[in-house]
């Protein structure tokens, strides 16, 4: 079975310019995961959905982010616009139910942000 | 609200063992483990739910005490693949989940 899939990979891009990171979860999987890790802050929570609709969006920074869930299989962070300070790896995860079991996470988009 | 670990880093030669502790200011409900190796995701080990039960496979085990808000991870017999870096993730009885600050583990020969 295919696990979360993440594109791009790597992105780089100048300060002020708009991102998009994509993000398809596990089949059957209701919940979905955007963290950012960094050095400095570790494994951030930035948005949580169930069955689409956002649970917790306590965790993005400001309104330069926000994130979609348009159906079960697609989920986007926008970041726009883009600062250097967003330089980050940015996970994926999608879990069957929430945090009760195992967070299955994709392999990351590193953004740089110059 | 994060959860502190203990100790942030830790170098062990193969065969000895390690213990990583977890430490929460909340009351648990449950507890993950998850492994990340260098430039990869997170690997998930295992959860522990609240009621203290001691859970592992392999030569890898974890505790959790609900009254002291702390879990343990046990790691016996290490060996070269037990190398990267181990968070916990805390669940708290307000539905919030942290990871933690992370521990980095190197298993040398």
């Amino acid at each position: 079975d295919a696990g979360v899939i993440q594109s791009p990979r790597h992105e780089v891009t100048e300060m002020g310019q708009e991102v998009t990171l994509r993000c398809k979860p596990i089949s059957g999987h209701n919940s979905l995961f955007w963290y950012r890790q960094t050095m400095m802050r570790g494994l951030e929570l930035l948005i949580y959905f169930n069955n689409n609709v956002p649970i917790d969006d306590s965790g993005m920074p400001e309104d330069r982010f926000s994130a979609k869930m348009p159906n079960a299989s697609f989920s986007t962070l926008k970041i726009q616009p883009s600062e250097p300070r967003d330089s980050a790896v940015y996970f994926c995860a999608s879990s069957l139910e929430g945090y009760y079991g195992e967070l299955f996470f994709g392999e990351g988009s590193r953004l740089t942000v110059l | 609200q994060q959860p502190v670990q203990s100790p942030q880093a830790v170098i062990l030669r193969e065969g000895e063992d390690a213990v990583i502790n977890c430490s929460s200011s909340k009351a648990l409900y449950s507890v993950h483990w998850y492994r990340q190796k260098h430039g990869e995701a997170p690997v998930f080990l295992m959860i522990l739910l609240k009621g203290g039960e001691q859970k592992g496979h392999d030569k890898i085990s974890a505790s959790f005490n609900e009254k002291k808000q702390q879990s343990s991870l046990y790691l016996t017999a290490s060996q070269l693949s037990y190398s990267g870096t181990y968070f916990c993730g805390t669940e708290n009885t307000g539905n919030q989940f942290y990871f933690g600050t992370g521990t980095s583990l190197t298993v040398i020969p």
